[in-house]
């Protein structure tokens, strides 16, 4: 059975620019979260979705937004690119909002 | 205080040593626990997933969870050069998953 897919692996932005990733959840799955990784902060909970509705979010501005579709795949957006935003974004689905199944993420670096 | 704390290491042992990783926690709305490996360029993989207090022993992998205490352990027996990766405990409280900060291990052939 296929894994969690994010699309890209790798992307090179600029301060300013916006960006918008993407993650195909497991079959089945319909819970699907956000979290940024980077080495001084670790792992940390953007938002997670479940049928096409936010049920959770985490502690990050504004710009940083996400929707899913009724497929159950789902897109995070950040605008107005920062440096600090330069970090590991991993996707995550689960069945019942309790075992996760990480993707292997996509490495935005800003410059 | 962070809610969840995590030994920061690095840990480098020998290979066959048995290896403990310890998180200890604040939120007692914590209900699942977790303990995640993740290797170098790759995403969290999940290794053990418990609810209850107690052991769950899962081949070379002994996850402990003692709520009274808000204290879990990661115990890998016979280690191997292949548990070399950066583990990860983490815990969910309404569907929103919180990590340790991550501990290095080395497994030295």
């Amino acid at each position: 059975k296929a894994g969690v897919t994010q699309t890209p692996r790798y992307l090179i932005k600029t301060r300013g620019q916006q960006v918008t990733l993407s993650c195909s959840p497991i079959s089945g799955h319909r819970s699907v979260s956000w979290y940024q990784q980077t080495p001084g902060q670790g792992l940390q909970f953007l938002f997670e979705y479940f049928s096409e509705t936010q049920r959770n979010k985490g502690n990050f501005p504004g710009r940083f937004s996400g929707r899913q579709f009724s497929n159950s795949r789902s897109e995070m957006n950040v605008s107005t690119l920062e440096l600090g935003d330069s970090a590991l974004y991993l996707c995550a689905s689960s069945l019942s909002g309790q075992g996760y199944t990480f993707g292997s993420g996509t490495r935005l670096t800003i410059v | 205080q962070k809610e969840v704390e995590q030994d920061p290491g690095p840990l480098s042992v020998p290979e066959g040593a048995i290896v403990s990783l310890n998180c200890t926690y604040s939120n007692s709305a914590f209900q699942y626990f977790m303990w995640y490996r993740q290797y170098s360029r790759k995403g969290p993989e999940l290794l053990m997933y418990t609810y209850s207090s107690g052991n769950k022993e899962d081949g070379r992998f002994t996850a402990q969870v003692d709520k009274s205490s808000k204290y879990i352990s990661l115990f890998i027996r016979d280690s191997q050069p292949s548990d070399s990766a950066t583990y990860l405990c983490a815990m969910t409280a309404n569907s929103k998953l919180t990590f340790g900060k991550g501990i290095t291990l080395s497994v030295r052939p």
